[in-house]
């Protein structure tokens, strides 16, 4: 069975500072693979995917992400993090059909000035 | 287009009351998903429909019932709510091909007293 393992539950940055939110996956296949950012009180929205060709993929609002298949990970980063990035992402792993994602449990992040 | 709208926003409930959460898609997605989300364990998934006419279970059924009313639209219906079905509840879409990510809804703040 799939799994997704977020090892963070709370992250505390600085403005300016750069950020690494760590996902790891199981699951047999070449996964696909998503990253998703909840605002407070908000839904979902997609930051980026992965499901082939260049293992670095850039997202919106300067986000990226490098799918390392010997780690079974899919970390995300940005260069400096702004207060408005402060925010539950959650990572999230699928295959192929319409099966549903199976979500991390979510890294909460907080920017401090 | 309006994605995935969700109706209501917010909900308060008597123990033993029953209703019915309401989510439409305008992207003639194929798939429609519900789950909910409590502090700390992420997004768990209830039902969901790979397609019109089908439903199946989630991670955690009980005590809710779905309809897949026609392509766009996919009602939750909690028969008997109870305190432990205080949550907030999304509902999400996707497309056919694989790599297609889940696109969700605001969702909908239950609180059953």
């Amino acid at each position: 069975a799939q799994s997704v393992t977020q090892p963070d539950i709370h992250i505390t940055v600085s403005e300016g500072a750069s950020l690494e939110l760590r996902c790891n996956y199981s699951y047999g296949a070449t996964p696909y693979l998503f990253w998703y950012v909840q605002s407070p009180g908000q839904g979902l929205q997609l930051l980026l995917k992965y499901f082939s060709g260049d293992t670095l993929v850039q997202g919106i609002k300067g986000f990226e992400a490098e799918f390392k298949r010997s780690q079974s990970s899919f970390n995300l980063r940005k260069p400096s993090v702004h207060w408005s990035d402060a925010a539950e992402y959650f990572c999230a792993v699928g295959h192929s059909g319409n099966t549903p994602l199976v979500f991390g449990k979510g890294t909460r992040l907080s920017v401090i000035a | 287009n309006a994605g995935v709208t969700q109706t209501p926003k917010f909900q308060v409930l008597k123990t033993g009351q029953s209703m019915t959460l309401q989510c439409a898609q305008d992207m003639n997605h194929n798939s429609m998903y519900w789950y909910r989300q409590d502090p700390g364990m992420g997004l768990r998934l209830i039902y969901y429909s790979a397609s019109e006419g089908t439903t199946d279970k989630g991670e955690v059924p009980n005590g809710y019932n779905v309809s897949r009313l026609n392509k766009r639209e996919f009602s939750l219906r909690l028969e008997s709510a109870a305190p432990s079905q205080t949550s907030v509840y999304f509902c999400a879409s996707k497309g056919g091909s694989s790599y297609n990510e889940q696109f969700f809804g605001p969702g909908t703040r239950l609180t059953v007293l």
